[in-house]
Order: C-alpha cells, then structure tokens, then sequence
C-alpha cells in the first residue's frame, strides 16, 4: 500500500534558522507531490505542489521544495522562517492506481518557531 | 461567499448515538472527501466521492457512510458512534482527482 512518512513529528527552530523538514513515500509509480500547512485553529492550506517538469517547486510564503525521484523524498526547505510560520505541515501524495488518484497524507510535523 | 463549510463546528455526543457531520461547498466540485485528523496520525481518509452518486471507501471508513445525492452536499454520518471515533473530521473538495484540495474549517467531535 502506499505510504507517506514525514519523519520530523516536531520541530523547534529559532527565528531566522533554516528548515528542512522531510517526505519520503512509498509508491513506484505517478504521483502528484503537495505541502499542506495547518497554522493554528485553522484548516489546511496549500503551501506547494509539483506534478511535473523542474523537480524544485517554489511556494507560498517563501518556502521551496525538492522533488527527487530515485530518492522518493519530496522535502519541504525554508531559507530563514519567521515567528508566523509556527505550525503543522503536511507532506501528501497522489498515487495513481487503477486509473484512481487518491491523496494520501503523512503524518503531519509540527513547526515551533521562537521569536 | 463561495467556499466549503462545515456544520456544526464542534460536537459532543453519547457512545451509541447517530451524529450526521455536515458538508457543503460552492464550487461546484466533482470530487469531495472526508479525513480525519489525529495526533500521531495525520490526515487519514474517511471516504470519497468522484461525483453525485459516487462514493467509495478510504483508508478508515468502518464505522462512517457517506451519501451524496447532490453535487454540493457530501455528509459523514457515524452510525453508532464510538470513543475512538472521537476527532478532528475535515471535509474538503477538488476540482479532479489530482488538483490540491480545498478545506473546510473542521467539525471537532466529542464522543462521551
């Protein structure tokens, strides 16, 4: 079955520091790559997402990511994060099977940034 | 205002019991879903709908049934709701079955 495995559950950074926070799925074949964030008391958003084409996808609020496929990984980077970026981000991937795109989400990274 | 929502927003309910968590969007979209969402879990999905009439099963969907007689309502209901089923529920919708989705606010549900 397919798999998403975020492999940060939680992160504390200090302003300014730089992000990496990683994704690695389990599937061979298409997929659809996304970055959802969730800030706090709200729904999810998206951040990013790649399809196709240059595997380094730039995003919203200055965040980037790096497809690469013989790796299975699609990890979310932010140069320097801010106080507001404090919150939950989801890595998530569509796998085609038997014609049927169904997103599947990891399990989710908790993003503290102390000012 | 176009968008998706959610009712009722928060939910406590008795073990046993039937609860209908309601979902409603304004696009128009083909495709709608049901996640739940609990620590240690991320967002696993409940069920799915490809169209008006056409549902089908996700990752956790013992427990939960869908209807969705019309294009822009696609309810969760708990049956005889349990402790466990006791989470976070976002309902969310696409355009296709491969563009990034779009949010509701989320039913927080309490079962006792």
């Amino acid at each position: 079955a397919q798999s998403v495995s975020q492999h940060n559950h939680h992160v504390i950074l200090s302003e300014a520091a730089s992000l990496e926070l990683g994704c690695n799925y389990s599937y061979g074949g298409t997929v659809n790559l996304f970055w959802y964030v969730q800030y706090p008391g709200q729904h999810l958003q998206l951040l990013l997402k790649y399809f196709s084409g240059d595997p380094l996808v730039k995003g919203i609020k200055g965040f980037e990511a790096e497809f690469i496929k013989s790796k299975f990984s699609f990890n979310l980077r932010k140069p320097s994060v801010q106080w507001s970026d404090t919150a939950e981000y989801f890595c998530a991937v569509n796998a085609w099977v038997d014609n049927t795109g169904k997103l599947i989400f990891g399990q989710g990274t908790t993003l503290q940034v102390k000012p | 205002d176009a968008g998706i929502t959610q009712s009722p927003r928060y939910k406590i309910t008795e073990t046993g019991r039937q609860v209908t968590l309601m979902c409603h969007q304004t696009w128009s979209h083909s495709y709608m879903f049901w996640y739940r969402q609990d620590l240690g879990h991320g967002l696993r999905l409940i069920y799915y709908s490809a169209a008006a009439d056409i549902t089908d099963k996700g990752e956790v969907p013992d427990g939960y049934v869908v209807s969705r007689s019309k294009t822009e309502n696609f309810p969760l209901t708990l049956e005889s709701a349990t402790r466990s089923q006791t989470s976070v529920y976002f309902c969310a919708s696409s355009d296709s079955d491969n563009s990034p989705l779009h949010f509701g606010n989320g039913t927080r549900l309490t079962v006792t």
